[in-house]
């Protein structure tokens, strides 16, 4: 199986820049993805690594390394809309399942 | 809109009882993701389906089954349902069920209460 490990939750402020860290544990590491759920909503794509380094689109960037079981989400120039719960999700391929397995995600509160 | 079409979009029974969850995925996509998402479970991954076949199992209790049809459209049942079935259930197509990109895309759920 594998071990995900969020913050529960964050707060920033408007306008500023906020980096949501997550650790894993894996034995078959195949991918990990970032994905955005506002409450009561479904969970919406952000982003997916699966080399080492860094993915940027648009003012969401995604940092990978699979050596240290870590990857972060990068936001930048933040806005009231950002608040959300922010879901890491790592795939792995171990067992021949291809399923991703996520985090219980981190609630990200922007105030003014 | 992810094209993912979920129904009802709220369903609230009493225990004991037996509901059906459907979901179409989007056009094109043979993979069908059911998962569920309780308050204090995060999203939980129950089974996923690949063009008609079962292709994974996870977290999902025998009182719960699922198929999908041939035109891929999907359906969860839920038997004897009890206080701590209440949770969002969500399903997710995709592309491919293996390695690759393939992001999943999500329907808006169906939130089940169970009395």
């Amino acid at each position: 199986g594998q071990n995900i490990d969020q913050p529960t939750e964050m707060t920033a402020t408007e306008g500023a820049i906020v980096q949501i860290n997550c650790t894993y544990q894996t034995s078959g590491f195949n991918g990990l993805f970032w994905y955005q759920q506002h409450a009561g909503e479904a969970p919406t794509f952000l982003s997916y690594n699966v080399l080492d380094g860094l993915e940027e689109k648009g003012r969401f960037s995604s940092f990978l390394s699979r050596s240290k079981g870590y990857s972060y989400l990068l936001l930048k120039e933040l806005q009231m809309k950002d608040s959300a719960s922010y879901l890491c999700a790592v795939r792995d391929r171990s067992g021949g399942s291809y399923i991703p397995t996520f985090g219980r995600g981190t609630s990200l509160i922007v105030h003014p | 809109d992810s094209g993912v079409t979920q129904t009802p979009k709220h369903l609230i029974t009493a225990t004991g009882q037996r509901v059906t969850l459907r979901c179409s995925p989007r056009s094109g996509d043979l993979s069908v993701y059911w998962y569920q998402q309780s308050l204090d479970q995060g999203l939980q991954f129950l089974i996923h389906y690949y063009n008609g076949e079962e292709r994974a199992k996870g977290n999902i209790l025998e009182r719960f089954s699922a198929q999908q049809f041939p035109d891929l459209h999907s359906e969860l049942n839920l038997s004897s349902l009890e206080l701590g079935d209440s949770a969002l259930y969500f399903c997710a197509s995709s592309v491919e069920g293996t390695s690759g990109i393939y992001e999943q895309y999500f329907g808006p759920g169906t939130r089940l209460t169970v009395t």
